[in-house]
């Protein structure tokens, strides 16, 4: 069976830090890996996606993720965090048949 | 402006009093799905649809049901709701599988 595990429920950082959530799957198919990001009260935004091609794919506000096949992990990092990254962070994977399934969540909080 | 609709947002009801979410997105998304997210377990799939009139289960679907009568809605109906479905339910959409989901602002239930 398919399954997608964020490693670390909790991650806090220091602001200016960099950052790591990591992310693998099981899969025995192709697959379609995302990361999202949820604020305070609000829906799921799409930080970035990966579907094919170069394996390092950049996201939104300066996130980036690393597609590892061998390793079956998906791990979103920044560089250098602010403030407003205080969010929480899924990880899932889809397997094309319009199944998607999410990660339990990464928590991170930056602290000044 | 392109978006996902979720009504109520919050919702407090009784133990067997049947009720519906209602979801609308306006981008004539062919892919809805339904999702509830709890502490620690992450977004888990109750129900998506791939296009008017076809529903498939996702990994959670008891005491739910679900109906893609018009391409625009996909309503959450709880026949008898129980105190183990009081959770975050949000609704999403995509163009195609693959694709980026939007989401709904997320509809807060307690089943007392």
């Amino acid at each position: 069976a398919q399954s997608v595990t964020q490693l670390d429920s909790q991650v806090p950082v220091f602001e200016e830090a960099p950052v790591e959530l990591r992310c693998n799957y099981s899969s025995s198919v192709s697959v379609y890996l995302f990361w999202y990001v949820q604020y305070p009260n609000q829906g799921l935004q799409l930080l970035l996606k990966y579907l094919s091609g170069s394996t390092l794919v950049k996201g939104i506000n300066g996130f980036e993720a690393e597609f590892n096949k061998s390793q079956t992990s998906f791990h979103l990092r920044k560089p250098s965090v602010h403030i407003s990254d205080t969010a929480e962070y899924f990880c899932a994977v889809s397997w094309g048949d319009y199944k998607l399934s999410f990660g339990a969540g990464t928590t991170v909080t930056v602290r000044a | 402006e392109a978006q996902v609709t979720q009504n109520p947002r919050y919702l407090i009801t009784v133990t067997g009093k049947k009720l519906t979410v209602t979801c609308s997105q306006n981008m004539n998304h062919e892919y809805m799905s339904w999702y509830r997210q709890d502490p620690g377990l992450g977004l888990r799939q109750i129900y998506y649809s791939m296009n008017v009139e076809v529903t498939d289960k996702g990994d959670v679907p008891e005491g739910y049901k679900v109906s893609r009568k018009e391409k625009r809605n996909f309503p959450l109906i709880l026949e008898s709701p129980s105190p183990n479905q009081t959770s975050l339910y949000f609704c999403a959409s995509c163009r195609q599988g693959g694709e980026k989901l939007f989401f709904g602002s997320g509809t807060q239930l307690s089943v007392l």
